[in-house]
């Protein structure tokens, strides 16, 4: 079974700082994982996928994020934050090897931005 | 339309009444899926359909769900007999075959009154 943690389920950082957050995964099998972002009374937008080439992946609106085998982690990172980030984020992880593709989905973190 | 469209956006229902939820996937899309997303469980996967073949049904939580894709293209999630705990958003998502990229509609907001 695959699961994927998200640690912070809140995270608000000032307008042009580092914006982080945490995904951990748990996955039998070699995973496909996924940041997606969420506005209000919208459906989830993806970011960014890493899909076992490069380690270090860019995604859209300035995100990246880099999969650490040995720490199962895929944090995702942006150098600047902006008022317009602020939305709420979703690590999620799918099986490479599986027929379905389900995608598996962490809690989620809020992003608040201040001034 | 260049997205996922869903309709309606929100449905306001009694309980114990049937509701069917609507998803016209991106053209050309062959996968299709449809989660759940609530307050108490967050994003739940529900059944996953790919061309012909038999859909995943192991995420539906009862037999009071079930779902159907004509023709390859629109899929329609019927609940039946409404509970309140069905109360949640039921997002649709096309890729274009399997382990690709999902894209995602707006959802539609379920009210069990």
């Amino acid at each position: 079974a695959q699961s994927v943690t998200q640690l912070g389920s809140h995270v608000s950082v000032s307008e042009g700082a580092l914006v982080l957050l945490r995904c951990n995964y748990s996955s039998s099998v070699p995973p496909y994982l996924f940041w997606y972002v969420q506005y209000p009374n919208q459906g989830l937008q993806l970011l960014l996928k890493y899909t076992s080439a490069a380690t270090l992946v860019k995604g859209i609106n300035g995100f990246e994020a880099e999969f650490k085998k040995s720490e199962t982690s895929f944090h995702l990172t942006k150098p600047s934050a902006h008022m317009s980030d602020a939305a709420e984020y979703f690590c999620a992880v799918s099986d490479q090897t599986g027929t379905a593709s389900k995608l598996t989905f962490g809690t989620g973190t809020r992003l608040q931005v201040t001034l | 339309g260049a997205g996922v469209s869903q309709s309606p956006s929100n449905k306001v229902t009694e309980k114990g009444k049937d509701v069917e939820l609507r998803c016209d996937p991106i053209s050309g899309h062959t996968a299709l899926y449809w989660y759940r997303q609530s307050l108490g469980q967050g994003l739940e996967f529900l059944i996953y359909f790919q061309g012909n073949s038999a859909p995943d049904k192991s995420g539906l939580p009862s037999d009071r769900f079930s779902a159907e894709r004509t023709g390859g293209s629109v899929s329609t999630l019927t609940i039946q007999r409404t509970q309140q705990e069905d109360s949640a958003v039921y997002l649709c998502a096309s890729s274009l075959t399997r382990n690709q990229p999902q894209h995602f509609g707006d959802g539609t907001r379920l009210s069990i009154l």
